[in-house]
């Protein structure tokens, strides 16, 4: 079962932070983060593991609960280049059979 | 550095006609995967490949086969198209398996099924 993401959209004026989560209904051993741009392909923002976090990008970190079962990124002071669609992606089988989630589309104006 | 190339990048096929889109990637990488985006889908995993010679199912196969006779291409194949198919596939790569290596995609291929 795809992990579900929210918010499923959001509009931000530059410098504004924004937090979305991921959660999954199965065990998370690890949490990857994406961004697309429209017509584009996905282009990846950071890995979380199992009993650690990692920031990769920019202003962007995230968070991994793994008790929760959820994930959350946060973008700080957002910029125009930020905007497109967010997704995680999970493989909670340990089989390579990797999930990704419905997507957040996020939206920066001047 | 080419990283992950698609070909074709469109195309249109009618009703029952078969096709192989080809993915390579020069990254040396061991993993290779197909993904197909639909709207408000989010990507599901079609098929992927551990290795030279190896196959596996992922979320979404029927319709499709795969072949990796050699590490840098993964080939996806559909054998009789259905409207159904119509979608955008991705393809990917990444280093090792999915937990600590970042997957890399492809540019996409737009394929529509009239």
């Amino acid at each position: 079962q795809q992990p579900v993401q929210s918010p499923q959209a959001v509009i931000l004026r530059e410098g504004e932070d924004a937090v979305i989560n991921c959660s999954s209904s199965k065990a998370l051993y690890s949490v990857h983060w994406y961004r697309q741009k429209h017509g584009e392909a996905p282009v990846f923002l950071m890995i979380l593991l199992k009993g650690g976090e990692q920031k990769g990008h920019e202003k962007i970190s995230a968070s991994f609960n793994e008790k929760k079962q959820q994930s959350s990124l946060y973008l700080t002071a957002s910029q125009l280049s930020y905007s497109g669609t967010y997704f995680c992606g999970t493989d909670p089988s340990g089989t390579y059979k990797y999930i990704f989630g419905t997507g957040t589309r996020l939206k920066v104006l001047a | 550095n080419a990283g992950v190339t698609q070909t074709p990048k469109f195309r249109v096929l009618k009703t029952g006609q078969s096709m192989t889109l080809l993915c390579a990637q020069d990254m040396n990488h061991e993993y290779m995967y197909w993904y197909r985006q639909d709207p408000g889908m989010g990507l599901r995993l079609i098929h992927y490949s551990v290795g030279e010679g190896t196959t596996a199912k992922g979320e979404v196969p029927d319709g499709y086969n795969v072949s990796r006779l050699k590490k840098q291409n993964f080939l996806l194949g559909l054998e009789s198209a259905a409207p159904s198919q119509t979608s955008v596939y991705f393809c990917a790569s990444s280093g090792t398996g999915f937990s600590n290596q970042p997957q890399h995609f492809g540019d996409g291929t737009r394929l529509s099924i009239l």
